[in-house]
């Protein structure tokens, strides 16, 4: 079955960077877009950024200078990583799969809850 | 950017009951809305893609509907288990976004 399993640090100190890996089974990341979305404590989802099947990524630009996303296909990772980290990036942090051809996430990994503190 | 307010915040209703949850979008966004629910300390779940279309396993009790700016998603009849935050979300344009949620409670 689909599964996503995210790992990961819980405490980042402010101005450090945040990485976060999404191993997935039962679906093949060269067929398959996996996407980042966080939620802050008490507020709506938050759409970072995917990366499609062939490798290639789009953000969204409120963090485009400091994000980044890549995948090792041949293990099934994909990468996730935020620079410059503060107070206001304390969050869950979700990879998700793409549901092919209606742009929407039908599987989400377990989540990641990140606080940025020193 | 495109954004997603949904209404009520939150709702209390009774087991039975109809619930209607609403989601509008600052601009049209077609048909490219997906709701999704979210059980406390879970991950969110997909319910319905492309506006009207339930996702699988998902009980035909939850329905979507709506295109442009405006979209409901409405449980015909609220069970117990529905206890969760509702989210719409557009895929239309980058960055995808989400409202802010619906909480649904259960007297």
């Amino acid at each position: 079955q689909v599964q996503l399993k995210q790992s990961g640090p819980g405490l980042v100190q402010p101005s450090q960077s945040l990485s976060i890996t999404c191993t997935v089974s039962g679906f093949s990341l060269t067929s398959y877009g996996v996407h980042w979305v966080r939620q802050s404590p008490g507020k709506g989802l938050e759409w970072l950024g995917v990366i499609w099947r062939g490798g290639s990524t789009d953000y969204n630009a409120a963090f485009m200078s400091r994000l980044s996303i890549t995948k090792d296909n041949s293990k099934s990772q994909v990468f996730f990583k935020m620079n410059s980290l503060q107070a206001d990036d304390t969050a869950i942090y979700y990879c998700a799969k793409n549901f092919d051809g209606y742009y929407a996430m039908d599987y989400w990994g377990q989540g990641t809850s990140v606080t940025v503190s020193s | 950017n495109i954004v997603m307010t949904q209404s009520p915040k939150s709702m209390s209703m009774s087991v039975g009951e109809r619930v209607t949850l609403s989601c509008k979008a600052s601009e049209n966004v077609g048909t490219y809305v997906s709701w999704y629910q979210q059980k406390p300390e879970q991950s969110p779940k997909l319910l319905i893609y492309g506006a009207s279309n339930r996702y699988t396993g998902v009980p035909d009790r939850f329905t979507g509907s709506g295109s442009a700016t405006d979209f409901t998603l409405t449980i015909s009849s609220v069970q117990a288990e529905d206890l969760a935050d509702y989210h719409c979300g557009q895929s239309y344009s980058y960055p995808w976004t989400f409202g802010g949620g619906t909480k649904l409670e259960i007297k």
